[in-house]
């Protein structure tokens, strides 16, 4: 185990349904991420926080939205997904966010929009 | 444009033999290289970080190399196992505005038959 944990393991969703995933680590870490991972594509960053504060988001669309109440959990809320956002959904932690630390994955929640 | 290209996109080798992996990238300005170890529907798992100054690193049966001159790694791995089949991933990270940003390739799918 990576020390970094999501929830849950599997969803399937409906295009107008509301669901969130779940993140949480134990390593005293202050920067986590979320990354998708759609097949044969490379792993794309969504969003980055710092210390509970959101320091990147490239480009994501809004029916993606974070949310990282202590430098613990991070969240994602997905409402009115569309079925190319069906993918794997990894959450990462890190020393901190601006530099090189080594980080440590989840085991990603794997989503299927119907 | 950062890039990081993989090759071969897949391989298959027997088990008890070695391989190769490389990866070639664009990035700059460089701050590290990682090579990631994914099992199919998990999250990558670390296996080495080097940085410009380090141009070999093991854990293991597994070695990586980087020439930071001609912006190539390669990852070796002897005496393969069953348990190695996973894909490898290499991410490069690089440094903009002061942020530490990752490009990620696509990784080499690896399967290693009894």
């Amino acid at each position: 185990e990576t020390g970094v944990t999501q929830t849950p393991r599997h969803l399937v969703m409906g295009m107008t349904n509301k669901k969130s995933l779940k993140c949480e680590q134990h390593l005293g870490h202050n920067a986590m991420y979320w990354y998708k991972q759609s097949a044969k594509k490379p792993l794309e960053l969504m969003f980055v926080y710092s210390l509970e504060e959101r320091v990147e988001n490239n480009s994501v669309p809004s029916r993606f939205s974070p949310e990282c109440p202590n430098s613990s959990h991070l969240f994602l809320h997905l409402h009115t997904l569309q079925p190319e956002d069906s993918a794997l959904y990894l959450c990462a932690s890190s020393q901190e966010a601006g530099g090189p630390a080594e980080a440590f994955f989840g085991q990603g929640t794997r989503l299927t929009v119907v | 444009k950062n890039q990081v290209e993989q090759s071969p996109q897949s391989l298959i080798i027997l088990e008890g033999k070695n391989c190769t992996l490389q990866c070639n990238y664009t990035v700059s300005p460089f701050s590290n290289l990682r090579w990631y170890k994914q099992d199919t529907g998990r999250g990558p798992v670390s296996l080495t970080i080097m940085t410009f100054s380090e141009n070999t690193k093991s854990n293991g049966r597994y070695t990586a190399t980087l020439d930071a001159d001609t912006k190539q790694s390669s990852l070796h791995i002897t005496a393969s196992q069953l348990s190695d089949s996973a894909s490898y991933i290499c991410v490069v990270g690089g440094r903009g505005g002061g942020s530490y940003i990752p490009t990620f390739g696509r990784g080499t799918s690896l399967i290693v038959h009894p």
